[in-house]
Formats: C-alpha cells, structure tokens, sequence
C-alpha cells in the first residue's frame, strides 16, 4: 500500500496568513494526489485533483504544487471559514489511501 | 444539482451486519464509480472500495475482504454497502462518495454520512 504522510498534523495561523501544508508519498504517484477540506461534523470537501487542478468552485487561493512523491497545498491568505482539517489522498493505484489530516486552527 | 443521499444512523451489536443505501439524483447514476470512505471518531479517513453502477463491478481494500459487500440498484440510483461480522472497531461515520470523472478517482460529491455505533 501507498503510505501518505501529512506535516504538520495541526498548525495555528492567524487570518491573512500564508498556509503550507505538505504530502509526501511513499513511492511515485506522478500527480495522482487530491486535496480535501473537512469541516466538523460534515462530510470532506474536494479542493484540488490531480496535484494542482482547482476543484470548481473552490475560491483561487488555495493552490496544490508538486510531483513524483512531494505535493503541498497552499492557501494564499487564510480566510476564517478555512480553519478546518486537510486531507490528501493518493489515487495512483488501488487501495486509495489518505494522508493522517492536518488540522489548521486559529491562532 | 448532483446529491448523494444516505440512509440513517445504525446502532449494532457485536457480530451483526449493517446495509448503508446512497441514493445518487441529478446525474446519470451508472456513469460515476461510487465509493465508500469511513471515518472512525476523531480519526481520518479510509477507503472502504468501490463499484461501477453500470456493470456492478467492485474493488474492495483488502483489509475489508470477505466482510464488505458493495451493491446497487440502478433502476433507484441507490447503491449500498453492507458490512459484516462487526466489532467496536467498526464504529465510525460512513461515507458514500461519487468519482469525480473517468480520469481521476477524486471524489467530487459526497454523501452526508452515516453514523454506525456498534455497541453491545
């Protein structure tokens, strides 16, 4: 199984601030990594596919970069409906696996 | 609008079975691989497997083999997901989520989730 590994499992930021969350795969995925969004209570939210395609909807400053194993999800100017918990998912080869989730909370 | 509609909360005793149903509207049911992703209390997520509405073929996480059973309906868009032989490890809110195109197993539609307490 493809192993995902998330950093940092939990940051604090303050509104206006430039988040960086990483995903590192365990072996070559190409740009088969999705990124999702989870709010409390609610189901996940998809964000980015395929490493770096905007999900429609989803408002432009959250971006995804990377390749190979090293992926980040950016978001350029964190907002106050963005404190929420972030997954990244493989889906290079079956079973599709998840990264542990970062949960980014208010400073 | 595309939703995907789950049946309720299931509380069940240790060896039984559940049956989750996802109720797809505003698409075309058999053109979107259905998954199904659980999310023990406080804990992430983990994919479960799949199955192609429009042949009823499936793919199950090895860990679930033997134990998972995925089904649909297509005359009722509804595809279900049965759960065998329980234990407290099973307790955990069950999603059902809809493939994102034929190029990428992202999820782009979810269900609301449903909650599955095992308990004797």
């Amino acid at each position: 199984d493809i192993q995902m590994t998330q950093s940092p499992s939990s940051l604090s930021a303050s509104v206006g601030d430039r988040v960086t969350i990483t995903c590192r795969a365990s072996q070559d995925i190409i740009n088969k990594l999705n990124w999702y969004q989870q709010k409390p209570g609610k189901a996940p939210d998809l964000l980015i596919y395929t490493a770096s395609s905007l999900q429609s909807g989803v408002p432009p400053r959250f971006s995804g970069s990377g390749s190979g194993t090293d992926f980040t999800l950016t978001i350029s100017s964190l907002q106050l409906e963005d404190f929420a918990s972030y997954y990244c998912q493989q889906t290079y080869n079956v079973p599709l696996t998840f990264g542990g989730g970062t949960k980014v909370q208010i400073k | 609008q595309v939703h995907l509609v789950q049946s309720g909360a299931e509380v069940k005793k240790p060896g039984a079975s559940v049956r989750v149903s996802c109720t797809a509207s505003g698409y075309t049911f058999t053109g979107y691989f259905i998954h199904w992703v659980r999310q023990a209390p406080g804990q992430g997520l983990e994919w479960m497997g799949y199955i192609n509405p429009n042949i009823g073929d499936t793919n199950y996480a090895q860990k679930f083999q033997g134990r998972v059973t995925m089904t649909r309906e297509t005359s009722i868009s509804t595809a279900y997901m049965e759960l065998s032989s329980l234990t407290s490890d099973d307790t955990a809110v069950y999603y059902c989520a809809k493939r994102l195109n034929k190029r990428t197993d992202a999820f782009d539609v979810w269900g609301q989730g449903t909650m599955v307490t095992v308990s004797s």
